[in-house]
């Protein structure tokens, strides 16, 4: 099946600062990346749809200044939290779609916290 | 705002012992419902999608039913076993949106050897 890998798996940094999390599809050009982030004991929550070549498409009550998504080529989408605050602290994970099935493939996620 | 629910959100059984999980999810406008199965510090892992009303999907010991007129899918082990220890989620998508999906919380099984 397909393989999704995300860097970093875990991420500590301060209050202000900015954390980019990388997600890459290993054996598929993926035109279309989710990106999902889970509060403890909660569901995955879709924040944004990230389009190669395209902006990304934003969640409901996502800020997509707050959540920088770009997805410049066909295997990598990248998800910069700016200004990052402890409320930003989470676990965030991506998935790769593809055309003609509807199953999503995920990566191992990251847990970010912020100071 | 779409609500998929699952239960139990834990369970702890025995090896050999057969079990079996629910996901409620808004019968109305429904595209497909996914199961996944997710083990710590891994990715999910893809078990189903099902779109039909009575869709009967199998994978090994795993399978899973869906009635989509009353908004409901069963997740069914027979004879857990340790590895089967897991977060299973369910999500499902509307038509229209068929890749947004919509998670539950997840059922957390513990198979005791």
């Amino acid at each position: 099946g397909a393989v999704v890998s995300q860097h970093p798996s875990r991420v500590i940094c301060k209050s202000g600062t900015s954390v980019k999390i990388e997600c890459r599809s290993l054996d598929f050009q993926a035109t279309t990346m989710f990106w999902y982030r889970q509060f403890p004991k909660k569901s995955l929550m879709l924040m944004a749809t990230s389009n190669e070549g395209s902006k990304a498409t934003y969640e409901q009550g996502v800020e997509k200044d707050k959540f920088l998504i770009n997805h410049a080529s066909l295997t990598l989408s990248t998800l910069t939290v700016t200004s990052a605050h402890p409320e930003d602290s989470s676990f965030y994970i991506c998935s790769e779609g593809r055309e003609g099935t509807d199953t999503q493939y995920f990566g191992p996620g990251t847990r970010l916290t912020v100071l | 705002i779409l609500n998929v629910e699952q239960s139990p959100q834990s369970l702890h059984v025995q090896e050999g012992d057969s079990t079996n999980f629910t996901c409620s999810f808004p019968s109305s406008n429904f595209y497909a419902l996914h199961w996944y199965r997710w083990e710590t510090a891994k990715s999910p892992e893809a078990l189903f999608v099902m779109t039909l009303n009575g869709d009967e999907k199998k994978k090994g010991r795993i399978s899973a039913t869906l009635n989509t007129k009353e908004g409901y899918s069963y997740l069914y082990i027979k004879g857990s076993q340790p590895e089967d220890s897991a977060t299973y989620l369910c999500a499902f998508s509307l038509a229209g949106s068929a890749r947004q999906l919509t998670f539950g919380s997840g059922t957390q099984l513990t198979v005791l050897p």
